[in-house]
């Protein structure tokens, strides 16, 4: 498997446009976690997903960001409009609930590094 | 609400130095324990893990870590560290007892460890 894919790896915008983060999961997978990391507030999960439905969207900052799956091997995070406090670097995750914690054995994508003019 | 501390934000050493990176939790209930590290521009991988059991749960690299209930703490030790122990390592925390969010984890800011020839 190749892991958890994210793209696009690097994306610059400015203030007011319209960010696509993607996501595509370790097939079987029935966990999918957004996190942001930034160096002021450290990792900070913004929403998961259980079979495709959102479980828990508390750490979603506001209005502008939102996020969807599809489908179990897609998942998009996106904000609009950006604004610079958006910068950060956005990690998808993916796990599988098996007895013993297992769903909290993430497997990271490499992240997509956002940067808002 | 539970919540991780990683008391130090850098520690350098030296190439076969021990290393101790500190973690404190705090959580009303019983807690999985886990360590994450993250090299530079990848996402995080899981090092070691505590569900249950014996308190000391080692890594495949030399790494381990100790369960200590009354401290509520997790420390990460190596006793010989080597350069390509270089990176940023997290500790997370995560509920037993929280329903269908037991699978969110709560990480910590990180301490980035730096080992110098």
């Amino acid at each position: 498997d190749a892991g958890v894919i994210q793209s696009p790896r690097h994306e610059v915008t400015e203030m007011g446009q319209e960010v696509t983060l993607r996501c595509k999961p370790i097939s079987g997978h029935d966990y999918l976690f957004w996190y942001r990391q930034t160096m002021m507030r450290g990792l900070e999960l913004l929403i998961y997903f259980n079979n495709n439905v959102p479980i828990d969207d508390s750490g979603m900052p506001e209005d502008r960001f939102s996020a969807k799956m599809p489908n179990a091997s897609f998942s998009t995070l996106k904000i609009q409009p950006s604004e610079p406090r958006d910068s950060a670097v956005y990690f998808c995750a993916s796990s599988l609930s098996v007895r013993g914690a297992g769903a909290n054995v993430l497997t990271f994508g490499a992240g997509s590094r956002l940067t808002v003019l | 609400a539970q919540s991780v501390t990683q008391l130090d934000s850098q520690v350098p050493v030296f190439e076969e130095a021990p290393v101790e990176l500190r973690c404190n939790y705090s959580s009303s209930v019983s807690v999985y324990l886990f360590w994450y590290v993250q090299y530079p521009n990848q996402g995080l991988q899981l090092l070691l893990k505590y569900l249950s059991g014996s308190t000391l749960v080692e890594s495949i690299n030399g790494f381990e870590a100790e369960f200590n209930k009354s401290q509520t703490s997790f420390h990460l030790r190596k006793p010989s560290v080597h350069i390509s122990d270089t990176a940023e390592y997290f500790c997370a925390v995560s509920d037993l007892y929280s329903g269908g969010s037991n699978y969110k984890l709560t990480f910590g800011k990180g301490t980035l460890l730096t080992v110098n020839p």
